[in-house]
């Protein structure tokens, strides 16, 4: 059974701060990774994806990838109201052609 | 780069119709597409994944022949909601991806209200 657990939240956290979302997945075999960001009656637009092992930044995100722990997360710096949204892990099982499994996503609310 | 539609955004029509959804990869050739249905306040669900030229490919308890997909080419896909009826209100979102690239990207939605 291929698994994306996300905590759903809500997370709720001061503006200014730093949010943490955190993602487990169940194949080891997976090798790609994604964050997507879903405003409430949107659809989801990508934010950031890795591949390898560590930390990619990317302005006020990071992802974090740890495939030894089966675990992705994804770090917003600096949080801003209009952050909040559901954040949506995705992971890629079967190779570079198969499909995203998605995670239920975790709601991130910004108080400002 | 990357963008990709969905026409139209939203629609209402009567029980006993059929409503085609478009999608269209804007600049970039999409061999494959996806179909995800979402009710409101739950996950994505995926529908269907549909690769250019081929028959779709449908996911466990999804009707075939209910939801009607073709990819004819490498830029648009379709979705018809055949004779639909108020449970299938929902918001239909598609997504592509490239032949060279396992990154998805994601239409903005169509809002389907059965009456």
């Amino acid at each position: 059974q291929k698994e994306v657990e996300q905590n759903s939240g809500p997370l709720s956290v001061p503006e200014g701060a730093i949010a943490s979302l955190n993602c487990t997945y169940s194949d080891r075999g997976s090798q790609s990774f994604f964050w997507y960001r879903q405003y409430s009656g949107k659809s989801p637009e990508l934010i950031m994806f890795i591949y390898s092992n560590g930390d990619k930044e990317d302005g006020r995100f990071t992802a974090q990838l740890n495939k030894a722990s089966q675990y992705v997360s994804l770090l917003i710096r600096d949080s801003q109201p209009s952050d909040s949204a559901t954040y949506l892990c995705a992971v890629r099982y079967g190779g570079s052609q198969g499909n995203l499994i998605f995670g239920k996503g975790t709601k991130l609310s910004v108080k400002p | 780069g990357a963008v990709v539609s969905q026409h139209p955004s939203w629609v209402i029509c009567k029980s006993g119709t059929s409503v085609k959804i478009e999608c269209r990869s804007l600049d970039f050739q999409a061999t494959t597409m996806f179909w995800y249905r979402q009710f409101p306040k739950q996950s994505l669900m995926l529908m269907a994944t549909s690769n250019e030229g081929s028959k779709a490919t449908y996911e466990q308890g999804v009707e075939k022949d209910k939801f009607l997909i073709n990819h004819a080419s490498l830029t648009l896909s379709t979705l018809t909601v055949t004779s639909a009826h108020p449970e299938d209100s929902s918001f239909y979102i598609c997504s592509a991806r490239g032949p060279i690239t396992d990154t998805q990207y994601f239409g903005p939605g169509t809002r389907l209200t059965v009456l």
